[in-house]
């Protein structure tokens, strides 16, 4: 089966401080990787996606990833961040017919 | 143009009460998808519809059911339930990698 992994349960940063939330990845063959984000009493939202292509992703919000197949990672980026964007982020997997979500990183950005 | 809605918000239910989780979508999605969220493990798959008029098991099936009544509308239900199923259930709709997701309905079972 197809997992990632979020090691860091919290993200503590500054405003303005670069973004960084970690994720890696176990899959057999090429993986399809994805970030969601959930704020406060919300649904999660979609950010972005990896299916094949170039290694950096850009998605919604100014949020970007980096595809590393060597070190099997995918992690979220955001050079400059918001306190609007204290959040839980989840990093997820294409496993067959649906997504193995990892458990999902509390990022706080302070001002 | 409303994405996917879900009913109720809230619901507090006694040990071995039924209830129906409602949810629905306007985006013409053909997937829809039931989870719930529990601290620390992610969402977790609990039933599927790849279309209308079908359904298929997720990861943690076990003492809920679903009906795809229509190509708009997916509910689970709960026929007896347990606390092990207090939790957070998402709706959502879209393809595999790319979802939209309700606002989610807090189950409290006493």
């Amino acid at each position: 089966a197809q997992s990632v992994a979020q090691p860091e349960d919290q993200v503590n940063v500054a405003e303005g401080n670069p973004l960084t939330v970690k994720c890696t990845y176990s899959v057999s063959g090429n993986p399809y990787l994805f970030w969601y984000v959930q704020y406060p009493n919300r649904g999660l939202q979609f950010l972005l996606k990896y299916i094949t292509g170039d290694n950096l992703v850009k998605g919604s919000y100014g949020f970007e990833a980096e595809f590393n197949k060597s070190q099997t990672s995918f992690h979220l980026k955001k050079p400059s961040a918001l306190v609007s964007d204290s959040a839980l982020y989840f990093c997820a997997v294409r496993d067959d017919y649906k997504l193995s979500f990892g458990a999902g990183t509390t990022v706080t950005v302070r001002a | 143009n409303a994405g996917v809605t879900q009913t109720p918000k809230f619901q507090v239910l006694k040990t071995g009460q039924s209830m129906t989780l409602q949810c629905a979508q306007d985006m013409n999605h053909n997937s829809m998808y039931w989870y719930r969220q529990d601290p620390g493990m992610g969402l977790r798959l609990i039933y599927y519809s790849a279309s209308e008029g079908t359904t298929d098991k997720g990861e943690v099936p076990n003492g809920y059911n679903v009906s795809r009544l229509n190509k708009r509308e997916f509910s689970l239900r709960l026929e007896s339930a347990a606390p092990s199923q207090t939790s957070v259930y998402f709706c959502a709709g879209g393809v595999v990698g790319e979802q939209y997701f309700g606002p989610g309905t807090r189950l409290t079972v006493t």
